[in-house]
């Protein structure tokens, strides 16, 4: 089992939508999730981070964690062609000397 | 201005070769990574360092060294390069105890 999952999709979404983003995580002592942005042939950009159960908002992004079924999402609002990248989950783990652990990626494919 | 930087940007080289990937930031950030990543493919971490003079393995077996004598130079070098090291590779710098690590434009290695 990978520490970290995401299905690699392509997610297909229309303009203007509402594209959801799935990751789940082995390690319960897990502390920190992220959600990095990366472009094709680019280096992943940081979206958003949480570390407490709930929903955490920023724009046209939400992050939701639920420690106690270990998954993280991530919810894209009124997507754009633009928000057409791979979606990169990570979590951060104190037993892993608090280094980061990626998932494989979501690609999401933004359809005008 | 803050940033990361990484030299060369793409290198085509021979095998047998010795090669030397250069990142570098004006961050002011004492922790730096050097991850490994295939085309469509999760990121892998093999090298970081905590400061000036402490190096660690990631949790990616690599062929490849990395020495830390400035805070903003981590620069990872390739003693003989082969084709199962073509690879993007991706240098990212973060705090101490900050969240957020911030990736530099990345090396695209190719070695034929």
């Amino acid at each position: 089992q990978k520490e970290v999952e995401q299905n690699s999709g392509p997610l297909s979404v229309p303009e203007g939508a509402i594209a959801s983003l799935n990751c789940t995580y082995s390690d319960r002592g897990s502390q920190s999730f992220f959600w990095y942005r990366q472009y094709s042939g680019k280096s992943p950009e940081l979206i958003m981070f949480i570390y407490s159960n709930g929903d955490k908002e920023d724009g046209r992004f939400t992050a939701q964690l639920n420690k106690a079924s270990q998954y993280v999402s991530l919810l894209i609002r009124d997507s754009q062609p633009s928000d057409s990248a791979t979606y990169l989950c990570a979590v951060k783990t104190r037993a892993a000397g608090n280094k980061l652990t990626f998932g494989g990626g979501t690609r999401v494919l933004v359809k005008p | 201005e803050a940033d990361i930087y990484q030299t060369p940007r793409y290198l085509v080289i021979g095998t047998g070769k010795k090669i030397t990937l250069e990142c570098s930031q004006t961050m002011g950030h004492d922790k730096m990574y050097w991850y490994q990543q295939d085309p469509g493919m999760e990121l892998h971490l093999i090298h970081y360092s905590y400061g000036v003079n402490s190096t660690e393995k990631g949790d990616l077996s690599s062929e490849s060294t990395v020495s830390r004598i400035r805070t903003e130079h981590f620069p990872l070098t390739l003693e003989s390069a082969r084709p199962s090291h073509t690879s993007q590779y991706l240098c990212a710098s973060s705090t101490l105890t900050g969240y957020e690590q911030f990736f530099g434009p990345g090396t695209r290695l190719t070695v034929l």
